[in-house]
């Protein structure tokens, strides 16, 4: 069964500064990987996805990807943080050989220091 | 409507009693998912439906929870016998159906449920 691991609860950076979010995949074959967002009581946004192609994935808000088959990661990263990234974040992975389910992280909340 | 509607917004309820949670996804979205977000953790996945197949029922965490999907639209979650445990956030999303696709998934405000 697919799974997919976000080891970090917690990420702090300075504003301005690049950001990364750590994400980790398990998956019989060849992943499509998503990134989303919750920011303060509101619902879960889509951010960006891998399907195929450039390993290098950009997607809403400044915010970009890479997807490492080698170390089957797929990190969120941001080169300029601002204030208002802070939010709750969950990277999530299907398994396209099997059905569309589709399984998300424990997720990773942001704060983004002024 | 333009996205998934998820009602009631809150909910409080005894425990011990049951509950309903309506998910109506976007129009033409053969797949719906339920989720529950319980507070300071992740997302939980507990059910999904993909068009007229049996739903993958493997995320329920008892025989308590049940859900169903009314002419392939409309989703009803249901609780039975409510626990304190249950309390959380539900959500319910749904995506253009299908296999070997990267369907996004479209999220509604979800159901705050609270257990007393």
């Amino acid at each position: 069964a697919q799974s997919v691991a976000q080891p970090e609860d917690q990420v702090n950076v300075a504003e301005g500064n690049p950001l990364t979010v750590k994400c980790t995949y398990s998956v019989s074959g060849n992943p499509y990987l998503f990134w989303y967002v919750q920011y303060p009581n509101r619902g879960l946004q889509f951010l960006l996805k891998y399907i195929t192609g450039d390993n290098l994935v950009k997607g809403s808000y400044g915010f970009e990807a890479e997807f490492n088959k080698s170390q089957t990661s797929f990190h969120l990263k941001k080169p300029s943080a601002l204030v208002s990234d802070s939010a709750l974040y969950f990277c999530a992975v299907r398994d396209p050989n099997r059905d569309d389910k589709i399984i998300f992280g424990k997720g990773t909340r942001l704060h983004i220091l002024p | 409507g333009a996205g998934v509607s998820q009602s009631p917004s809150n909910k409080v309820t005894e425990k011990g009693k049951d509950v309903e949670l309506r998910c109506d996804p976007i129009s033409g979205h053969t797949a719906l998912y339920w989720y529950r977000q319980s507070l300071g953790q992740g997302l939980e996945f507990l059910i999904y439906f993909q068009g007229n197949s049996a739903p993958d029922k493997s995320g329920l965490p008892s025989d308590r929870f049940s859900a169903e999907r009314t002419g392939g639209s409309v989703s009803t979650l249901t609780i039975q016998r409510t626990q304190q445990e249950d309390s959380a956030v539900y959500l319910c999303a749904s995506s253009l159906g299908g296999t070997g696709v990267g369907n996004i998934q479209y999220f509604g405000a979800g159901t705050r449920l609270s257990v007393l």
